[in-house]
């Protein structure tokens, strides 16, 4: 079955900073790749997806997927206090009907 | 607005008693899921359903079994509660699967004693 294994587990950045989360994944025939955040007491909400090799941006937002290396990251630039929130990678397996979660990085952003 | 309304907020349970968590969707999404969330092992899947009246066990369903009895609804039972079954349980839905975002709940608590 799919393994996503995230990093690190905790980062801690000032504000304005660009905070950058990494993402491996075990199955280079994997579909869909997403970031979801969840703050304290939530469920989590999904941020931003990613299917083809390549970047992608959305706003503060931008995620590099590279399928030969089995990674995916998701850098946020210029991080605000109100970005801390574990932050979770989930991955879909080819042929799956379900998401395969990360266990979360918990990002930190100080004012 | 769309959303996922799971209830109870936060359970105690006693160890062997049953345990019913109720999950309501207002999104028309087929798909539902139960997830259990621990610390330090993300969220892991239970359950889920594509379509009312069926349900398919998900990488850890020993312990639960699943409801769907209509598109809105979903739920999870507990038939005999363990201690191990202490957790946080989100509901979620899909419009299309793996291919669409995942709405979830606010999730539920639930110690059990």
């Amino acid at each position: 079955q799919e393994k996503v294994q995230q990093s690190p587990e905790s980062l801690i950045v000032p504000e304005g900073a660009m905070s950058s989360l990494n993402c491996t994944f075990s199955n280079s025939a994997s579909q869909s790749i997403w970031w979801y955040q969840q703050h304290p007491g939530k469920g989590p909400e999904a941020l931003i997806s990613i299917f083809s090799n390549g970047n992608k941006k959305e706003g503060r937002l931008t995620v590099y997927l590279n399928r030969a290396s089995l990674h995916v990251s998701l850098h946020i630039r210029d991080s605000q206090p109100s970005d801390s929130a574990v932050y979770l990678c989930a991955v879909a397996s080819s042929g799956s009907w379900q998401l395969i979660f990360g266990s979360g990085t918990q990002l930190t952003v100080m004012p | 607005e769309a959303a996922v309304t799971q209830s109870p907020r936060s359970k105690v349970a006693v160890t062997g008693g049953k345990v019913t968590l109720s999950c309501h969707q207002t999104n028309n999404h087929d798909y539902m899921y139960w997830y259990r969330q621990d610390t330090g092992h993300g969220l892991r899947l239970i359950h889920y359903s594509y379509v009312a009246d069926s349900t398919e066990k998900g990488d850890i369903p020993d312990g639960y079994k699943a409801s769907r009895p209509s598109q809105e609804n979903f739920s999870l039972i507990l038939e005999l509660a363990s201690l191990s079954q202490t957790a946080v349980y989100f509901c979620a839905s899909s419009e299309t699967g793996t291919n669409s975002d995942y709405t979830f709940g606010s999730g539920t608590r639930l110690l059990v004693i």
